[in-house]
């Protein structure tokens, strides 16, 4: 059974960067068949896809455009978790942030339990 | 990016009635491995989004019958043949085709 536990501070002030991790437990982050993402959900912006890393004989990372300037989408195999980092945070980037496994088939199978990070001084 | 248009935004439901949610993409969601990549969530109250069906029309592991996928060109539907208390939550399509995955605007289910 897969398993995603997010760790990472709920209140992070403007200008700053919000760090989250994911550890994975039941599966690798080195697997050539999944990816990792980080979705957010807030009461404007609804569901809202953030980006993903993945191992297909190299690492790879996709972004949406409205943060990719701000983002990085990290593995780290030695401890079997991936990361999210954002910078420059806004009141806008107040959110609930969740890490997901895409598996074959591009579903969303397996959720962490969800951050709440606040932006706020 | 593509765009996923849902409706109703609200829908009440009495229990044991059957309930239906639309969803149109803005392009095709045909993979040339011949499946659409549509799949539905449901985000129930203090849960994190799960997975009801992927694929356009495959049912998630361990979800109950009485969920239905289907689609027709670029119009997509999420049928409940009897709800039930437990379905009650906000329910999202969203396109896994092409970077930037893109969801719909949710459609709240509740019980009259």
């Amino acid at each position: 059974q897969v398993q995603l536990q997010q760790s990472g501070p709920g209140l992070v002030k403007p200008s700053q960067t919000l760090s989250l991790t994911c550890a994975i437990s039941g599966d690798s982050v080195s697997s050539n068949s999944v990816a990792w993402n980080w979705i957010r959900q807030s009461p404007s912006r609804g569901l809202e896809w953030l980006g993903r890393t993945y191992y297909r004989s190299k690492w790879y990372n996709d972004y949406t455009v409205s943060v990719k300037s701000r983002i990085t989408i990290n593995p780290d195999t030695s401890k079997n978790q991936f990361s999210l980092q954002l910078n420059s945070v806004t009141p806008e980037d107040t959110a609930v942030y969740y890490c997901v496994r895409e598996s074959t088939g591009s579903n969303f199978d397996y959720w962490g339990q969800g951050t709440l990070v606040t932006v706020s001084s | 990016d593509i765009v996923m248009t849902q409706s109703p935004l609200s829908l009440p439901v009495t229990p044991g009635e059957p309930a239906s949610i639309s969803c149109r993409s803005s392009q095709s969601l045909l993979h040339s491995n011949g499946y659409k990549y549509v799949n539905w969530y449901l985000h129930k109250p203090g849960q994190s989004p799960q997975l009801l069906i992927y694929l356009a029309s495959i049912r998630a592991s361990g979800v109950p019958d009485r969920f239905t996928g289907s689609e027709s060109g670029t119009d997509f539907t999420l049928k409940i043949s009897r709800v039930e208390a437990e379905d009650v939550g906000v329910y999202y399509c969203m396109q896994p085709l092409q970077t930037p995955y893109t969801f719909g605007q949710g459609t709240k289910l509740e019980i009259k």
